[in-house]
């Protein structure tokens, strides 16, 4: 199985701060990486996928970057409703794996 | 308006069973896999089980094989999770989603599901 490993697993962050949420495969995955957001007690919601297209309605303020191993999720400049919870899933193959997840307070 | 809904879950014993529901508004979703995805309390994002647009291919964490079976009935634009042989651990959240590129672009509000005497 495919282990993925976020980190931080929290960062404190003020608003207009920039954020960055790395994600590591335990294998290679080419870009078969997404991202989503979750906010308390709400489904997650995609951010990213091909580790680099932004979802339909997503700011730009978001980004991915990455391939093979080594991803980034990139928030540009912190707003209030972005305070939440981040996860990275991979997508290269069955199992499909989350990481544990990167809580921005 | 997109959106999934799921139906079914509540509180079972353990050792007994559960029949989990997604249904699909706005869209078709057997043109789509769909995937079951679990959160326990105070936890992670896990991924329970998958299967494809057309049913014939079908795929299970290891937590819950022999044990859960994924379904669909592309008549009723509906997949379903049956679950038997429930335990503590299968205590969470459950939401259905819709795959996309690798992603899983469209998801239901959840589901709970509480296994306890």
């Amino acid at each position: 199985d495919i282990q993925m490993t976020q980190s931080p697993s929290s960062v404190s962050a003020s608003v207009g701060d920039r954020v960055t949420i790395t994600c590591r495969a335990s294998q290679g995955i080419r870009s078969w990486l997404a991202w989503y957001q979750q906010k308390p007690g709400r489904a997650p919601e995609l951010l990213i996928y091909g580790a680099s297209t932004l979802q339909n309605g997503v700011p730009s303020r978001f980004s991915g970057s990455g391939s093979g191993t080594d991803f980034t999720l990139t928030i540009s400049s912190l707003q209030p409703e972005d305070f939440a919870t981040y996860y990275c899933q991979q997508a290269n193959s069955f199992p499909l794996t989350f990481g544990g997840g990167t809580k921005v307070e | 308006q997109v959106y999934l809904v799921e139906s079914g879950g509540g509180v079972v014993q353990p050792g007994r069973s559960l029949r989990l529901s997604c249904a699909a508004s706005g869209f078709t979703l057997s043109e789509h896999g769909v995937k079951w995805v679990r959160q326990a309390p105070g936890k992670g994002l896990e991924w329970v089980a998958a299967i494809s647009y057309d049913g014939r291919n079908k795929y299970y964490a290891d937590s819950v094989k022999g044990r859960f079976t994924i379904s669909r009935d592309n008549s009723r634009n509906t997949v379903d999770l049956q679950m038997n042989s429930l335990r503590g651990d299968d205590t969470a959240v459950y939401y259905c989603a819709k795959g996309s590129m690798g992603g899983l672009d469209v998801w239901g509000q959840g589901t709970t599901v509480i296994v306890s005497s």
